[in-house]
């Protein structure tokens, strides 16, 4: 039962460009939305978070929105950079359980 | 502050043999995760530790595969006899009781021949 789903596989975007990652997710009691980013041959490592109660938390290029009556998020990368390069998983948690949705790759390309 | 320490990073093993990964989490983090990542999937509980006790251990194949944390710090993932479709990378990650993030390390790759 996939609790949060990713429904993009990869995304290609030019360098300078915004990139928009989506994600969905089934259980309203989750108490966190986090993005995580993975480099190949690395562990995942935290991005940005938002809480339930926001709606709304920006970091530098990244800002990551939740629309909790669709059950939605996404990440906004702006302007996008060649570094950025990586694949982007999704994550719900409920206390300190934590769910990933199966990572959409981005491309940035120069 | 070091981050989560894995071992070995790669493991190349036949079916039927046994494999330990090993992990120690961020100092002082209480709760540490076992995650199975298989390529094209997002990352996959097996078994969650708070302290020595085990908090959800309900996706982990319990025929073949056992963990512990004896100590409450650092923990060992086995797995006895392995099968093809266990080759996958084998991440360990910890929070602390403030963090609503887990942080994780590096990760084993194991592949099974």
């Amino acid at each position: 039962d996939q609790q949060v789903k990713q429904n993009s596989p990869s995304l290609s975007v030019q360098e300078g460009r915004i990139s928009i990652l989506n994600c969905d997710y089934t259980n309203s009691m989750f108490d966190y939305f986090l993005w995580y980013k993975k480099y190949p041959a690395e562990g995942p490592t935290f991005l940005i978070s938002i809480s339930s109660i926001k709606d709304k938390n920006e970091d530098g290029r990244f800002t990551v929105f939740l629309n909790k009556s669709a059950k939605h998020l996404s990440l906004h990368i702006v302007p996008s950079q060649p570094g950025d390069s990586a694949v982007y998983f999704c994550a719900a948690s409920r206390g300190n359980q934590f769910y990933f949705g199966t990572g959409t790759s981005l491309t940035v390309i120069p | 502050e070091a981050g989560v320490a894995q071992s070995p990073r790669y493991k190349i093993i036949e079916k039927r043999q046994s494999v330990a990964f090993w992990c120690n989490p961020i100092s002082g983090h209480a709760t540490l995760y076992w995650y199975q990542q298989i390529l094209g999937q997002g990352p996959k509980l097996l078994i969650q530790f708070q302290n020595n006790g085990v908090v959800d251990d309900s996706q982990l194949p319990k025929d073949r595969f056992s963990a512990e944390r004896l100590k409450g710090v650092d923990s060992t993932l086995k797995i006895q006899p392995a099968k093809l479709e266990d080759s996958a990378v084998y991440l360990c990650a910890s929070s602390g009781q403030k963090n609503t993030e887990a942080f994780f390390g590096q990760g084993t790759r194991l592949t099974v021949v």
